[in-house]
């Protein structure tokens, strides 16, 4: 069955530094790739959405890259906040409406 | 435009009783899931649902869990009887549907059933 591996420790940095995320896959690869933000008590929010025919997407700070040789997704957080400090989740899916299934999260800290 | 809505948002209970949670998706989101999420860990996909009918169910535990959409709109998780390791946070979410150039999926609040 299909397995995502995210950092299981904790991401701690500096204020202003770029962080960096990982979220492998094993197996095909899918349609879609997501990411989600999670602050405690939260449900998960939508941040980016990837496509397999993708290799690259942006939206403001935030990076997403694809890459289906290395089946790894990175994501990239540009002059990191405070407030940037979250779970973030990768999640994928295998077509238009299958299943979307999510990996167990990277912790990140953003120390001022 | 109103998010997912979910209830009640916390809940304890003996084991061996029995709960159920409800969730009112977006309006016009087709696709509804059911997630559980275990405290240091990812959502784990119970059920999904196209409109009423069921996409998948596989990692349900069918013989304490149940879950219905009807008229495709709200669902209903249940379950009966509740263990100890049912603890955790229940979450709802919806998504466009089939078809959509938008897949990605708006949560709930989520509720935390507490089984003691």
């Amino acid at each position: 069955s299909q397995k995502i591996e995210q950092n299981s420790e904790a991401l701690n940095i500096q204020e202003g530094k770029t962080a960096t995320l990982t979220c492998n896959y094993t197996n095909y690869s899918p349609a879609y790739l997501q990411w989600y933000r999670q602050d405690p008590g939260r449900g998960p929010v939508f941040l980016l959405l990837i496509r397999e025919n993708e290799k690259e997407k942006r939206k403001e700070r935030l990076k997403v890259t694809f890459d289906t040789t290395l089946k790894q997704s990175l994501f990239h957080i540009t002059a990191s906040q405070p407030a940037d400090s979250a779970t973030y989740l990768c999640a994928l899916s295998y077509n238009q409406g299958g299943k979307l299934i999510f990996g167990q999260g990277t912790e990140l800290s953003v120390k001022p | 435009e109103a998010g997912v809505a979910q209830s009640p948002r916390y809940k304890i209970i003996e084991k061996r009783q029995s709960v159920a949670f409800w969730c009112n998706p977006i309006s016009g989101h087709a696709t509804l899931y059911w997630y559980q999420q275990i405290l240091g860990q990812g959502p784990k996909l119970l059920i999904q649902f196209q409109n009423n009918g069921v996409v998948d169910d596989s990692q349900l535990p069918k013989d304490r869990f149940s879950a219905e959409r009807l008229k495709g709109v709200d669902s209903t998780l249940k379950i009966q009887p509740a263990k100890l390791e049912d603890s955790a946070v229940y979450l709802c979410a919806s998504s466009l549907g089939t078809g959509s150039r938008r897949p990605e999926a708006f949560f709930g609040q989520g509720t935390r059933l507490t089984v003691v």
